[in-house]
């Protein structure tokens, strides 16, 4: 059973629709994180929080809004989103944001199809 | 700059076989850790190890194996006597402490084991 949970693990949205990813860590951490992983790419590091702040946005279009509640959870907002951002979203969380060496664990994804 | 390198995409053996994946990387840090994450088709991203630069014993976990050499900046994987269960997606990662604890992922090997 892994200690980082998301929902739902698969989502087909319309390019005019809203919905939101929603994911939970139970493993006591205060940083969380959002990757993105298409099709023959990289891992990409989307956003950073700790602590419930925002420490990093790696230049991700406002199309795609996170929110940090509080240490366990934390959900990405996606609107008028574009084909191109089909992919598998990733939540992560580690000990502490901004530190060599935390490991970083990860859940199963969200695979997210935009059409 | 730091990167990280899998050459491999592709790995196909049959069952019982040993099988090394390879991992190079680049960085100017003098402090940073390694680690090797795990894919099955499920999508979630399991931890498997982590490394710190001044530690170069090699690490051997059950089945697998780890062999960090800083003089060929290699980080290699080995899984022996290799079972249909290690079927998955392999990425090698580096984080440094200079850029705060930031995944920087290899391209993944693919590795696929045969009954």
């Amino acid at each position: 059973e892994t200690g980082v949970t998301q929902t739902p693990r698969h989502l087909v949205m319309g390019m005019t629709n809203k919905k939101s990813l929603k994911c939970e860590q139970h493993l006591g951490h205060n940083a969380m994180y959002w990757y993105k992983q298409s099709a023959k790419k990289p891992l990409e590091l989307m956003f950073v929080y700790n602590f419930k702040e925002q420490t990093e946005n790696n230049s991700v279009p406002s199309r795609f809004s996170p929110e940090c509640p509080n240490s366990s959870h934390l959900f990405l907002h996606l609107h008028t989103l574009q084909p191109e951002d089909s992919a598998l979203y990733l939540c992560a969380s580690s000990p502490l944001g901004g530190v060599s060496g935390n490991t970083i664990y990860f859940g199963e994804g969200s695979w997210l199809t935009v059409v | 700059a730091q990167k990280v390198t899998q050459a491999q995409t592709e790995i196909s053996v049959v069952e019982k076989e040993d099988v090394t994946l390879d991992c190079v990387y680049e960085t100017r840090d003098t402090t940073y850790y390694l680690f090797w994450y795990k894919q099955p088709p499920s999508g979630e991203l399991v931890f498997l190890i982590r490394r710190n630069s001044f530690d170069e014993q090699n690490e051997i976990s059950g089945r697998y194996s780890w062999n960090f050499q800083k003089s060929t900046s290699s980080f290699n994987f080995t899984i022996t006597a290799s079972q249909v269960v290690d079927s998955a997606v392999y990425f090698c990662a580096l984080s440094e402490a200079q850029t705060g604890g930031k995944l920087i992922f290899g391209q993944g090997t693919e590795l696929s084991v045969k009954p």
